[in-house]
């Protein structure tokens, strides 16, 4: 079975603009959680969707959001990019409540 | 809110030393606990849980035991190798929580020298 995949692997951006992180889900999950992981700290929640409906949203602003596609593979968008969005984006994926998560191998996000 | 404190790395320790790296939480409910172990350059590999009270979780020798009365979760291994340098992550999951959402501590840096 193939695992949770993320795209891209790295990229470079400059603030104020906008970006699009892409996450496949692991075969059979049926929900997506999105995670940042600044340098040197612990991932920080940001998001989880659960049958394309959000169901749960960690403390980060609007400009963060968020969509599930009907096979289950999820995005993130960051609009008005700010220096501090610089980070690694984790994805992870479950089966469902109380199932455990795989994480895929993130996005590197570099905001200039 | 739900916390996760780890004690500051790096640790470094030669091969086959003891390991131990501290882990306390603060929960409203009652939490299942987790590590994590985050190679270079890769995402996070689920190393051990604990869904309650003194239950211990062992995988690749590691091993923790939920201790609910100290609301502690301990990573131990008896004898590190060099492959176990890496970034190690207490977590836990609240069921008071919307959306299944992990709680992370800020990582223990791990570097085993042969």
């Amino acid at each position: 079975e193939t695992g949770v995949t993320q795209s891209p692997t790295h990229l470079i951006k400059t603030r104020g603009q906008q970006v699009t992180l892409r996450c496949s889900s692991q075969s059979g999950h049926n929900t997506v959680s999105w995670y940042q992981q600044a340098l040197g700290q612990g991932p920080q929640f940001i998001f989880q969707y659960y049958r394309e409906e959000e169901n749960g949203r960690g403390n980060f602003p609007p400009r963060f959001s968020g969509l599930q596609f009907p096979n289950y593979s999820s995005e993130l968008n960051v609009n008005a990019l700010e220096l501090d969005d610089s980070a690694l984006y984790l994805c992870a994926s479950s089966g469902g409540q109380g199932r455990l998560y795989t994480f895929g191998s993130g996005t590197r996000l570099t905001v200039v | 809110g739900d916390s996760v404190t780890q004690m500051e790395g790096p640790v470094t320790l030669s091969e086959e030393a003891f390991l131990t790296i501290n882990c306390t939480y603060t929960a409203t409910g009652y939490p299942s606990l987790f590590w994590y172990v985050q190679y270079p350059g890769e995402g996070l590999q689920l190393l051990l849980k604990a869904t309650k009270a003194d239950d211990k979780g062992s995988n690749k020798g590691f091993e923790a035991t939920y201790r609910k009365e100290t609301t502690s979760f301990h990573l131990e291994k008896g004898s590190v190798q060099v492959s176990d340098s890496a970034v190690y992550f207490c977590a836990l999951v609240d069921p008071n929580n919307a959306g299944n959402m992990l709680t992370f501590g800020g990582g223990t840096r791990l570097m085993v020298k042969p």
